[in-house]
């Protein structure tokens, strides 16, 4: 069974400090994605990654930075958190074998509270 | 730009009846995946069902299917018989040949007993 992991379920941060996220997949694929998901906004990628030490800015990279070291782990960090990135962040990989489909495996989320 | 737009922030339905989700996008690309995706309470995305834009063919899984309509760039979910689990929030997304989705801002659907 494919698996998304993400380090934390519920974050609480303060403003200025350092957050990172972390996502593991166990897929043995190369992509990997980190989205944000607001209310009425649905989910925004942030920043993608084709492959280790590879990553590319979506939709919203502003504020955030991203780290590939490892193909399993792909970690979303912000530098200095500020109460306007209070969200929920996704992280998310394609299921092997069928790239045809290009379905994406979610992991469970991170809702992350900055104060 | 890519776009994909969900009109009903929320939907109502009766359990055992049918109800239906809008989805619109826009896009220049020829070669692109659509899909609806499931988020119930628990958070986790949950992929319902997946239409490739070359196939003519709408897609079916079970109780869901869609109505895909490629010239007036539609893509509307129906969920048949419906079930109280089936209340949860469902977003419309496109891919490309980036792999990346872009999504619509989502519909929240009760079921009511």
């Amino acid at each position: 069974d494919v698996k998304v992991t993400q380090s934390s379920r519920y974050l609480v941060k303060r403003t200025g400090e350092k957050v990172f996220l972390e996502c593991v997949q166990d897929m043995d694929h190369e992509n990997m994605f980190w989205y944000r998901q607001d209310p009425g906004l649905g989910l925004r990628l942030i920043y993608f990654s084709y492959d280790v030490k590879m990553k590319e800015k979506g939709d919203i990279p502003e504020g955030y930075s991203v780290s590939r070291e490892k193909k399993e782990r792909f970690s979303l960090i912000l530098e200095s958190a500020s109460t306007n990135q209070t969200s929920m962040y996704l992280c998310a990989s394609p299921r092997p074998g069928d790239s045809s489909y290009n379905e994406q495996f979610f992991g469970p989320g991170t809702r992350l509270t900055v104060l | 730009a890519q776009t994909v737009t969900q009109s009903q922030p929320e939907m109502s339905v009766q359990e055992a009846e049918t109800v239906t989700l809008s989805c619109t996008y826009d896009t220049s690309e020829s070669d692109y995946y659509l899909f609806w995706y499931k988020q119930p309470p628990s958070r986790q995305m949950i992929l319902v069902i997946r239409q490739e834009a070359y196939k003519q063919q709408n897609a079916t899984e079970n109780r869901f299917s869609v109505n895909f309509q490629k010239a007036a760039k539609s893509f509307s979910l129906k969920i048949s018989d419906s079930q109280l689990g089936d209340a949860a929030m469902y977003f419309c997304a496109l891919m490309d040949s980036s792999y990346k989705l872009i999504f619509g801002s989502g519909t929240r659907l009760l079921v009511r007993p």
